[in-house]
């Protein structure tokens, strides 16, 4: 079975530009969650998708950032305009209903 | 609120050693707690959990006990080697109204041959 997968590995932009990341999940999973680890401090939540529902977009830090998941199945997460402090790594991870949460290899995004 | 604290590494250790990682966490009720490592380059990978009080986590010569008491979950290992160097992230869920998981900061243990 295919674990967590996210694309891409890594992402360098510039300062105001838009970047996606996309993360596709366990086949049969339908949580998804995404968080996201800056600076070598925590891991933080940013949101929860049930299906194609936002079950919990509590984490999420400004307008900035637009997370979807069309039809239920691999989700996407936009930044636009990306600044200096979204740098970090975002993981992607999915589960069964209240089941383990496993999580993708991440993307690391850099922002100059 | 809830959160999770971390002993502060990096932790340098030598190959047989020793480990203790410590976890301690601030969660009203009963959360499932976890240790997720992340080997470099990859992700995060589950290493172990506990869904109750008093449980033992255990995988790959690791444990961790759920301690209701100290409100703890720390991490051994009775001989480390050097293909455990990683980075350790001790994490809780909730007892309820989310799914979402809390992190501790990480702890980088380091193991010289």
């Amino acid at each position: 079975e295919a674990g967590v997968t996210q694309f891409p590995s890594h992402s360098v932009i510039e300062k105001g530009q838009t970047v996606t990341l996309r993360c596709d999940p366990i086949s049969g999973h339908d949580n998804l969650y995404w968080y996201r680890r800056v600076m070598g401090k925590e891991i933080k939540f940013l949101l929860h998708f049930v299906k194609e529902s936002k079950q919990d977009e509590s984490g999420m830090p400004n307008n900035r950032f637009l997370a979807e998941r069309t039809g239920g199945t691999y989700s996407t997460l936009k930044v636009q305009p990306a600044e200096l402090e979204d740098s970090g790594v975002y993981f992607c991870a999915s589960s069964q209903v209240t089941d383990t949460q496993y999580f993708g290899p991440g993307t690391r995004l850099t922002v100059l | 609120g809830n959160s999770v604290t971390q002993m502060e590494g990096p932790v340098t250790l030598s190959e047989e050693a020793f480990l203790t990682i410590n976890c301690t966490y601030t969660a009203t009720g009963y959360p499932s707690l976890f240790w997720y490592v992340q080997y470099p380059g990859e992700g995060l990978q589950l290493l172990l959990k506990a869904t109750k009080a008093d449980d033992k986590g255990s995988n790959k010569g690791f444990e961790a006990t759920y301690r209701k008491e100290t409100t703890s979950f720390h991490l051994e290992k009775g001989s480390v080697q050097v293909s455990d160097s990683a980075v350790y992230f001790c994490a809780l869920r909730p007892t309820s109204g989310t799914y979402k998981y809390i992190f501790g900061t990480g702890t980088r243990l380091k193991v010289l041959a």
